[in-house]
C-alpha cells in the first residue's frame, strides 16, 4: 500500500492564480481531511469528508474548495491564491470517526508571491 | 471554539525523561491522540487515549485525566532521534481532531 499520497511536494502561485492539490489514499478508508500547518503552529483542519459525495467544512475553509467523486481522491481546489494561503498543506485519511487513527501524506508546500 | 494548550519548547539530555503537558477545553471530545512530527515531515500516530489512566508503549507513556482536561506524554530514556514537535489532538464529535501548536522537544548529547 503506497497510503496517501499527495502531489505536486512543491509549487509556487502568484497571487490570483489557481490551483488544485492532489490527494488519494489506497486503505479504504472513508474520511479523508486537508489541513494547513502555518510554521510553528499546529494543524488547522480546512474541509474533511466522511464518503464519497459528502464533504463538510472545517476551521478555516475560506478561499478553498473540495470535492470528493470517489472514495480514493480528495483534491482540494484553491481559487485566486492570496499570500495568506502560503502553507504546508496535509491530507488525512482514516476508517472511521470513533478509532480515528489519521494517516498523513508527506505534505504540499505552498508558497503564494 | 477549540483551546488546546502545550507549552512551545522543551529541552533534554539525551538518557532523560521528558514530560509534555497538554490541556484542553473543547465543544465534544472523543479521545486525546498525540502525534509526533519531525522537521519537514508529515505527522506520525504515537498514541491514543480515550479513557481515563495510563497507556505505555515502550519508551513513550500517555497518560489522560477527563474531569481535568489534561492529559502528558511522557518520553523517556531520550535519544537524538526523538527530537521533534509533538502535537496534542482532541477527537471531537464529527470524528474531526482540533490540534495543539505542538511542542518542539530538542535533545542534547
Amino acid at each position: 500500500n503506497a497510503g496517501v499520497t499527495q502531489t505536486p511536494k512543491f509549487r509556487i502561485l502568484k497571487i490570483g492564480q489557481s490551483m488544485t492539490l492532489q490527494c488519494t489514499q489506497d486503505m479504504n478508508h472513508n474520511y479523508m481531511y486537508w489541513y494547513r500547518q502555518d510554521p510553528g503552529m499546529g494543524l488547522k483542519l480546512i474541509y474533511y469528508s466522511v464518503g464519497a459525495g459528502i464533504t463538510d467544512k472545517g476551521e478555516v475553509p475560506n478561499g478553498y474548495n473540495v470535492s470528493r467523486s470517489t472514495t480514493e481522491d480528495f483534491p482540494l481546489r484553491l481559487e485566486l491564491a492570496a499570500p495568506s494561503q502560503t502553507s504546508v498543506y496535509f491530507c488525512a485519511s482514516s476508517l472511521s470517526s470513533s478509532y480515528n487513527e489519521q494517516f498523513f501524506g508527506p505534505g504540499t508546500r505552498l508558497t503564494v508571491l | 471554539g477549540q483551546n488546546i494548550d502545550q507549552p512551545t519548547e522543551m529541552t533534554a539530555t539525551e538518557g532523560a525523561i521528558v514530560q509534555i503537558n497538554c490541556t484542553y477545553q473543547t465543544s465534544g471530545f472523543n479521545g486525546l491522540f498525540w502525534y509526533q512530527q519531525h522537521a519537514g515531515e508529515a505527522p506520525t500516530f504515537l498514541s491514543y487515549n480515550v479513557l481515563d489512566g495510563l497507556e505505555e508503549k515502550g519508551r513513550f507513556s500517555s497518560f489522560l485525566s477527563r474531569s481535568k482536561g489534561y492529559s502528558y506524554l511522557l518520553l523517556k530514556e531520550l535519544q537524538m532521534k526523538d527530537s521533534a514537535s509533538y502535537l496534542c489532538a482532541v477527537l471531537l464529535h464529527g470524528g474531526e481532531l482540533s490540534f495543539g501548536a505542538g511542542t518542539t522537544v530538542t535533545v542534547r548529547a
